[in-house]
């Protein structure tokens, strides 16, 4: 198994770009999520997804868009990419309630 | 006041240490993980926890349910163990959104 893969690792965008972070997983997992870490901080949750077609806010979606057509892709989308985006973002799946969480490797945006 | 909790909030030791990091939580749980986070690498899950005890390596993880208290042991403690370690509690409220302790950073001496 793979687990959990997202690309790209390093990112740099300027000011009003935009761009797509894929976040892939092959363990059927349902539950997926987004998180940023800025430096120093703990981990915010952007969006997560209960299953396939089924996406719901965390608590710092602004700026962000996802989607969850299959099970195993769960993209985030920056439109219009902000300095206040420049952070490590990490995508995360598990099975159900009571099972090993999985983490991609991360990927490292800066805005310019 | 955090709905997770963790200290120490920094820890250093000597190589060969017993280590304890500990965290407590106000809500009720159906899950609770913890994860490592190397500087400037990714996360890794170690142990997730619903009762009891586990042990992986020189690791050991511990859970008191009734007290919402979760220890995380490292024995013979070693330089690359040093990272940072994150616990976090999945809610029984049904949101399916872990929520975060805000961590303890760990640096062990040679």
């Amino acid at each position: 198994n793979a687990g959990v893969t997202q690309t790209p690792k390093f990112r740099i965008l300027k000011i009003g770009q935009s761009m797509t972070l894929q976040c892939a997983q092959d363990m059927n997992h349902n539950y997926m999520y987004w998180y940023r870490q800025d430096p120093g901080m703990g981990l915010k949750l952007i969006y997560y997804s209960v299953g396939a077609g089924i996406t719901d806010k965390g608590e710092v979606p602004n700026g962000y868009n996802v989607s969850r057509s299959t099970t195993e892709d769960f993209p985030l989308r920056l439109e219009l990419a902000a300095p206040s985006q420049t952070s490590v973002y990490f995508c995360a799946s598990i099975e159900g309630v009571n099972t090993e969480a999985f983490f991609g490797q991360g990927t490292r945006l800066t805005v310019v | 006041k955090n709905e997770v909790e963790q200290s120490p909030q920094n820890l250093t030791a000597q190589e060969g240490e017993f280590i304890t990091i500990n965290c407590s939580y106000s809500v009720g749980i159906s899950a609770l993980h913890w994860l490592q986070q190397h500087p400037g690498g990714g996360i890794v899950s170690l142990f997730m926890l619903s009762s009891g005890k586990k042990k992986h390596g020189r690791l050991i993880a511990t859970i008191n349910i009734q007290e919402k208290h979760s220890s995380l042991h490292i024995t013979a403690s070693h330089p690359r163990d040093s990272a940072v370690y994150i616990c976090a509690v999945l809610p029984t409220s049904g949101t399916y959104k872990y929520i975060f302790g805000t961590g303890t950073r760990l640096k062990v001496l040679a």
